[in-house]
């Protein structure tokens, strides 16, 4: 089966530090990946997605980045965190030949 | 634009039924779907429907599909106080670099004993 791990679960951060976040999935291949933010009370926000390794689609000019070194693994970057940065940050997966939406646990992240 | 709405906040008391109302905007959306998210989870995928339904039923579960008006509804039969969570009401789209979900801001669903 499936799986989709997110590191780490929580994580505080002071104003310009530096920011990684990782996820990874088990049990399948050449997965679609996400990464979504949700800030406190609101949505979800699409930040990236990647439909092949090395592939990376920006959906929000920010000071955040996202790469795929590996089939499946997504990482989410930012060289100097901003205190609106603060949110909870889920990645997620989709099969490429089928629509439903796997999320991970998500990283809660307070930037102070 | 790309917006998905839906109300923020609904309140219903043990053993009533429980409707979520959301609206979309992209007629070509293929699926559209209900999430879940308890406290400090991640969503969880109650239930989709393909866009040429009108409806679908599962369980407590029914989901109706207005596609003119681009109205999607969700609702909870006899519900439970383990179904207070936020409920995340996404549509689908699909391009040449894959699909992409656009989500709701999510309805905060309160369920009194």
């Amino acid at each position: 089966s499936q799986t989709i791990h997110q590191w780490p679960a929580t994580l505080v951060q002071p104003v310009g530090s530096p920011l990684s976040l990782e996820c990874t999935v088990e049990g399948t291949s050449n997965p679609n990946l996400y990464w979504y933010r949700q800030a406190a009370g609101r949505g979800l926000q699409l930040l990236f997605y990647s439909v092949g390794i090395g592939q990376i689609s920006s959906e929000v000019p920010q000071n955040l980045s996202a790469s795929r070194p590996q089939d499946r693994q997504f990482i989410l970057s930012s060289k100097k965190l901003l205190l609106s940065d603060s949110g909870f940050y889920l990645c997620a997966w989709r099969d490429g030949g089928w629509n439903e939406q796997y999320f991970g646990p998500g990283t809660r992240l307070t930037v102070t | 634009g790309e917006d998905v709405e839906q109300s923020l906040f609904l309140s219903v008391r043990e053993g009533d039924s429980s409707v979520i109302n959301c609206t979309y905007t992209d007629s070509s959306s293929t699926y559209l779907y209900w999430y879940k998210q308890e406290p400090g989870a991640g969503l969880q995928l109650l239930t989709y429907i393909f866009s040429n339904m009108d409806m679908k039923q599962d369980q407590r579960l029914t989901v109706l599909l207005n596609k003119k008006d681009k109205h999607l509804s969700l609702r909870i039969a006899d519900t439970q106080t383990g179904d207070s969570a936020i409920y995340f009401c996404a549509e689908s789209r699909g391009n040449t670099g894959g699909f992409k979900t656009i989500f709701g801001a999510g309805t905060r669903l309160f369920v009194k004993a």
